[in-house]
């Protein structure tokens, strides 16, 4: 399978415990984007990455949220602190970045996050 | 700021066509993308339109007005499986930039 995909698919964890997902987008995607969806709503923007340099977060992204993409490759998103707000599904997407205007994002599977 | 709206749910028979759509104010534009969402899935990309007018693709077509703000996603031929969320979502920056999601429309499709 070359789709995009995410690491762990669930994680409970307590009020407090830091957590780490990590996200391998399509091998040839220069693009990559996290995003956060709760119940009923659609997922929402949280940071961007093209190859390894981190272009733009969203002011959702607290100080307790880092994301990284250290060789242009796998992203990792750390939650530090974590609060039961955080309880949610993070989804990871990748698009090529190519001329195409169209650039479509695909997504991963997501990691279910719950705080107990 | 950024506003997408579409309709909460909608209820359709399988073999009907449904139309689902979906009105955006944004601070910019630079394309409309429809995804599909299974409960508990990702998102799957169906269609994107940047210039106004139809697109089609086998049993579903996406359709835009830009000067209104507007698009709507076809089905035909509906079948069971298609029994999903489906998402509005418009790129109001540059190229490569985030997507804005709308909530999403549940579609059920009965027998």
């Amino acid at each position: 399978d070359t789709g995009v995909s995410q690491n762990p698919r669930h994680k409970i964890t307590k009020r407090g415990q830091n957590v780490t997902f990590r996200c391998d987008p399509i091998s040839e995607h220069n693009r990559l984007y996290w995003y956060r969806q709760t119940l009923g709503q659609g997922p929402e923007f949280l940071t961007y990455f093209q190859n390894e340099a981190q272009l733009e977060k969203s002011r959702l992204l607290s100080d307790r949220f880092s994301a990284e993409r250290p060789k242009g490759s796998f992203s990792t998103l750390e939650i530090q602190r974590t609060e039961q707000g955080d309880s949610a599904m993070y989804l990871c997407a990748s698009s090529l970045g190519s001329r195409d205007s169209t650039d479509t994002q695909y997504f991963g599977p997501g990691t279910r996050l719950t705080v107990l | 700021g950024q506003n997408i709206d579409q309709p909460t749910e909608m209820t359709a028979t399988e073999g009907a066509i449904v139309q689902i759509n979906c009105t955006y104010q944004t601070s910019g534009f630079n394309g409309l993308f429809w995804y599909q969402q299974h409960a508990g899935e990702a998102p799957t990309f169906l269609s994107y339109n940047v210039l106004d007018g139809l697109e089609e693709k086998g049993r579903f077509s996406s359709f835009l007005s830009r000067s209104k703000g507007y698009s709507y996603l076809l089905l035909k031929e509906l079948q069971m499986k298609d029994s999903a969320s489906y998402l509005c979502a418009v790129r109001p920056l540059a190229y490569g930039n985030k997507l804005v999601f709308g909530a999403g429309t549940i579609l059920r499709v009965k027998s």
